[in-house]
């Protein structure tokens, strides 16, 4: 069974301090690495799609980076908001179809 | 835009009972997902589809059942609740599977078996 895991599990940070978290995954039959965001009490929502080795996206204040070679990838929050509070979700897609889910990372900011 | 929606938005089910969860989209989307969501353990795969007609399992199907008659609906089904199955579901749709599309999810559905 594939297996994705994210790390720390959560995380609480001060507002205004930048900060960052890991996705780690079988580097073998990867086709797609997605971020969603998972506020409390609403549906997750896509951050990113990220398909090819060293590729950087970046929406705002939040950006993410993939190595397929060796598994894994971060998200960056820059100068983190009480708004961005919720749960980072990363999803691998090893085939075309499915899409297989990390159980998370926990983020809080402190006001 | 309505995107994906999903009915009922909570339910309680007694041990045994059975029930269908309904999920629609109305973007045209090709693939459909149903995943649920444990504490601690992040979203699981049940079922999802590929187009209508098509459907293969996922990484907990067992005591849950699906259709695919039309593009628009995907509705699960839970023959024989067990409190195993309480849990949120959500629905989710994409349109060409997740290589290089983002899923659009449902709000969600609350269920309980007692």
């Amino acid at each position: 069974i594939l297996n994705v895991e994210q790390s720390p599990q959560s995380l609480h940070v001060q507002e205004g301090d930048s900060t960052n978290f890991t996705c780690s995954f079988p580097s073998s039959n990867f086709y797609a690495l997605h971020w969603y965001r998972w506020e409390t009490a609403k549906s997750p929502e896509a951050l990113f799609v990220m398909t090819l080795n060293g590729d950087e996206k970046k929406k705002g204040r939040i950006s993410a980076t993939l190595n397929t070679k060796e598994g894994y990838s971060y998200l960056y929050i820059k100068g983190s908001q009480p708004e961005d509070s919720a749960t980072y979700l990363c999803a691998l897609s090893y085939n075309t179809d499915k899409l297989i889910f990390g159980t998370g990372t926990r983020l809080q900011v402190f006001p | 835009n309505a995107g994906v929606t999903q009915t009922p938005k909570f339910r309680i089910l007694k041990i045994g009972q059975s029930m269908t969860l309904q999920c629609t989209q109305d973007m045209n989307h090709n693939y459909m997902y149903w995943y649920r969501q444990d504490p601690g353990m992040g979203l699981k795969l049940i079922y999802y589809s590929v187009g209508a007609g098509i459907t293969d399992k996922g990484e907990v199907p067992n005591g849950y059942n699906v259709s695919r008659s039309t593009t628009e609906d995907f509705p699960l089904r839970l023959e024989l609740a067990a409190p195993s199955q309480t849990s949120v579901y959500f629905c989710a749709s994409s349109r060409r599977g997740a290589t290089n599309e983002k899923l659009f999810f449902g709000s969600g559905t609350q269920l309980s078996v007692l």
